[in-house]
């Protein structure tokens, strides 16, 4: 099992859609999460910490399950300023930062 | 808003040769990271560094790459030896103390070995 796991899409979503993506991590003594979003070529750019009891800013939620061992996104209302690659990020204890291989999004005008 | 500040942003070298990637980190953060991107290819750790030592590294992260902090503003990823392999993007990051503080990526140096 890959120590953090996401469906690489692509995900093709029209303007206003709601959309959702789902990360698993192996390491049960896994402590920080985080959703970062890559557009091409470019930094990861952070775009929320996940807090065990969920988060919400803006059109974006975070929740994280421990018990299964997977954090999600759940974006409202895309814009077309969402397209990017969503990156799932986990500190796996100690200093090790592992992340996922990304999610595509495409928003559709 | 500060930042993290990566120079070069593109270096192109000869195999075999060495080269320094400079990295500014944000001013009062304390622990330092590089990762490495291939083209279309996930975010790959390579090391952490706190305290002046590496706290963690990757099996990437062999006897090719060292890093420094040889001043308090900047870290540096050294790699000797370069391989055509080596061609990627590397990114370094720097977050605040505290567990749960997110690491911020300077905009990367493109590396191409020929």
């Amino acid at each position: 099992r890959k120590e953090v796991e996401q469906d690489p899409g692509p995900f093709n979503v029209p303007e206003g859609a709601t959309v959702a993506f789902n990360c698993t991590y192996s390491n049960s003594a896994s402590q920080s999460f985080f959703w970062y979003r890559q557009d091409c070529r470019k930094e990861p750019k952070l775009l929320m910490s996940v807090y065990s009891s969920g988060n919400e800013d803006g059109r974006f939620t975070a929740q994280l399950n421990r018990a299964s061992q997977y954090i999600s996104l759940l974006i409202r209302d895309s814009k077309l300023s969402d397209s990017a690659t969503y990156l799932c990020v986990v500190n796996a204890g100690g200093f090790k930062t592992i992340f996922g291989a990304g999610t595509r999004l495409f928003v559709k005008a | 808003e500060p930042e993290v500040t990566q120079t070069p942003s593109h270096q192109v070298t000869q195999m075999g040769q060495e080269v320094i990637l400079r990295c500014v980190p944000i001013s009062n953060h304390l622990y330092f990271y590089w990762y490495r991107q291939i083209l279309g290819q996930k975010v790959e750790f390579l090391v952490s560094f706190y305290n002046n030592e590496i706290s963690e590294k990757s099996e990437i992260f062999d006897d090719q790459f060292s890093v420094e902090r040889p001043d308090g503003s900047n870290f540096t990823l050294k790699i000797r030896s370069t391989k055509l392999e080596d061609s990627a993007m590397y990114f370094c990051a720097s977050r605040d103390r505290g567990q749960g503080q997110p690491q911020h990526f300077g905009d990367g140096t493109r590396l191409s070995i020929l």
